[in-house]
């Protein structure tokens, strides 16, 4: 399968405890994306890399948000001290901005804090 | 930022009708506009996008349009079929997706 991946699909966390997703984008995309996405809305923005730069980060992604893709390729994103309102599926995405603007996302990872 | 106004939130025609999908956006530096599809508890599928430089384009049963003056784009679906039951959203581009909050289509048979 050579689209975006994301593991794990599914984690359940109690409040306070640390996770962590990892998404692997289209082996030859530059850019890496991640969204996050409540029930009956659209995804929301929360940070995206450039090869390993983070170039951007939301307002949305608070300082228990860390994100990182180290070597250029896979991405990581850790939530510390989870929160019910935490609970979302997190999308990643991926794309080459310079071949085409397209991004394609992952199938997700939906957090349930408990 | 930008802002992206997606409607109408809810949107049921009979199978083989049109349905229209309207977005507003406020960012001028926009230059890309894609289109969503996304099935109960799976991704969101590109389906058909279109760039700042064109005016309109077309798949199959599917369009989208783009009015770069009025800051709007839509999309056209004809001849639904039930298979095109799911939640559409639209997206504006500068460097990051701002999304619609999406509109759920229902086609009876």
């Amino acid at each position: 399968d050579t689209g975006v991946s994301q593991d794990p699909r599914h984690k359940i966390t109690k409040r306070g405890q640390n996770v962590t997703f990892r998404c692997d984008p289209i082996s030859e995309h530059n850019r890496l994306y991640w969204y996050r996405q409540t029930l009956g809305q659209g995804p929301e923005f929360l940070t995206y890399f450039q090869n390993e730069a983070q170039l951007e980060k939301s307002r949305l992604l608070s300082d228990r948000f860390s994100a990182e893709r180290p070597k250029g390729s896979f991405s990581t994103l850790e939530i510390q001290r989870t929160e019910q309102g935490d609970s979302a599926m997190y999308l990643c995405a991926s794309s080459d901005p310079g071949q085409a603007p397209e991004q394609y996302f992952g199938p997700g990872t939906r957090l349930t804090v408990t | 930022g930008e802002n992206v106004e997606q409607h109408p939130s809810t949107l049921s025609v009979q199978e083989g009708d049109s349905a229209v999908i309207k977005c507003t956006y406020s960012d001028s530096a926009s230059n890309y506009f894609p289109w969503y599809k996304q099935e109960l508890g799976k991704r969101p599928q590109l389906i058909i996008d279109i760039r700042s430089n064109v005016g309109e384009k077309k798949d199959q049963r599917i369009a989208v349009t783009l009015n770069k003056t009025a800051k709007h784009f839509s999309l056209h679906i004809t001849e639904t079929q039930p298979e095109d039951s799911a939640v559409y959203f639209c997206a504006a581009r500068v460097d990051k997706l701002v999304f619609g909050a999406g509109t759920i289509l229902r086609v009876k048979s």
